[in-house]
């Protein structure tokens, strides 16, 4: 059974430093993982994919995830947090599943970002 | 603009009532799927269809059902609606089913339909 935590709610982090959400999965087999970001009032898009190829990942809007399977972590980075990336972020992990693609979604971590 | 639209954007009916959300995939998406995301409960999954047969179950209540048709389009159908369904609907869609060579497709959303139930 697949399973995926966000360890965070809320994160709050000043314009221009690092910015750090957390996710940890469970996972039977190798799984793929997903970062998906929601403005508010609006539906999610991809930030960026893991799919078995590189472990670091790097989405749009500068943000980045590195695969960590002895950690089973998928944390989301990104260099220096912007106003616009003020928005509530999910962690997805998708696995087979008799045949078919089961997706599993995090409770979201909503980031702040104060100027 | 992912290419996956949803109508209406807003619903307002009162208890009891029924109403149908539609959505349109991706060209050429073959699987949808439908979330309801409310401030109490989050993202929740409802429901997959794949090329017109349902696929995958999620928390979907009995007073729901959802379909898909042969041009690929979806309708999630609610009905003796209550205060607590109140939410935001999402529909979203991906290419295909299945993990392929270590491949996973994301989905891509549409902008969603807030449902008032008053």
């Amino acid at each position: 059974a697949q399973s995926v935590t966000q360890l965070d709610s809320h994160v709050s982090v000043s314009e221009g430093t690092p910015v750090l959400l957390r996710c940890n999965y469970s996972s039977s087999y190798s799984p793929s993982l997903f970062w998906y970001v929601q403005h508010p009032n609006k539906g999610l898009q991809l930030l960026l994919k893991y799919t078995s190829a590189a472990t670091l990942v790097k989405g749009i809007n500068g943000f980045e995830a590195e695969f960590k399977k002895s950690e089973t972590s998928f944390h989301l980075t990104k260099p220096s947090a912007h106003m616009s990336d003020a928005a509530e972020y999910f962690c997805v992990v998708s696995e087979l599943d008799g045949g078919y693609q089961k997706v599993t979604f995090g409770t979201g971590t909503k980031l702040q970002v104060i100027p | 603009d992912s290419g996956v639209t949803q109508t209406p954007k807003h619903l307002i009916t009162a208890t009891g009532q029924r109403v149908t959300l539609r959505c349109s995939p991706r060209s050429g998406d073959l699987s949808v799927y439908w979330y309801q995301q409310s401030l109490d409960q989050g993202l929740q999954f409802l429901i997959q269809y794949y090329n017109g047969e349902e696929r995958a179950k999620g928390n979907i209540l009995e007073r729901f059902s959802a379909q898909q048709f042969p041009d690929l389009h979806s309708e999630l159908n609610l009905s003796s609606l209550e205060l607590g369904d109140s939410a935001l609907y999402f529909c979203a869609s991906s290419p295909k089913l299945g993990i392929l060579a270590g491949a996973s497709y994301e989905q891509y959303f549409g902008p969603g339909t807030r449902l008032t139930v008053t």
